[in-house]
């Protein structure tokens, strides 16, 4: 079965502080994918990075990084000084298999940037 | 590239009524492509997978008598509520897969639904 738990349903944090949301998964696949999504309130799902299984290494965009933890099965999302159009609810999923054909989505969890 | 539209973007039916909803790719072709559902402050629910000429493959708990899946192009599929109800009122969101990358999926502004 594949499980992906947010555990943080909602996180304040005031502008320019640093953000880290949580991300772990369950899956028995030896082959996935891993992604992070943003849903702005306008509702459209925003892709922000994939990963697959074989790639540990840990990744930064701007402001954005992302730490992949097989022994964990955690994949964190961290967004350094915050801005308040990081305001949004963020989406980790997984896609089991070597296709990558579903998403499994996490809960989500709601980041409130105060200004 | 990879823009994908979702038609209308807010609908509100009596109960009863049967509602379609456009998903298209916009400037490429899609393989696939995916309906999921979404109540207010929850995740997204995969509904059905669904390939150009061929019959969708639902999730397990999603009528597929009730919800109608066509994918009668590799640009265009649809999604018709039938007989909808006020439990069927939520967001629903396409996502179209370009190319077999693995998990290239690009999503849909979504529709809300609002059943009366």
């Amino acid at each position: 079965a594949q499980k992906v738990t947010q555990a943080q349903t909602e996180i304040s944090v005031v502008e320019k502080e640093d953000v880290t949301l949580d991300c772990v998964y369950e899956t028995r696949d030896t082959t996935y994918y891993l992604f992070w999504y943003k849903q702005p309130p306008s509702g459209e799902l925003v892709f922000l990075i994939r990963r697959n299984s074989f790639d540990e290494q840990n990744e930064i965009s701007g402001r954005y990084s992302w730490n992949f933890q097989k022994s964990t099965s955690s994949f964190n999302f961290t967004i350094t000084a915050s801005q308040v159009v990081d305001s949004a609810v963020y989406f980790c999923a997984l896609s089991p298999g070597a296709g990558a054909n579903n998403l499994f989505f996490g809960t989500g969890t709601r980041l409130t940037v105060i200004p | 590239g990879a823009v994908v539209s979702q038609h209308p973007s807010w609908v509100i039916c009596k109960s009863g009524t049967s509602v379609k909803i456009e998903c298209r790719s916009l400037d490429f072709q899609a393989t696939t492509m995916f309906w999921y559902r979404q109540f207010p402050k929850q995740s997204l629910m995969l509904m059905a997978t669904s390939n150009e000429g061929s019959k969708a493959t639902y999730e397990q708990g999603v009528e597929k008598d009730k919800f109608l899946i066509n994918h009668a192009s590799l640009t265009l599929s649809t999604l018709t509520v039938t007989s909808a109800h006020p439990e069927d009122s939520s967001f629903y969101i396409c996502s179209a897969r370009r190319g077999q990358a693995p998990g290239e999926q690009y999503f849909g502004p979504g529709t809300r639904l609002t059943v009366t």
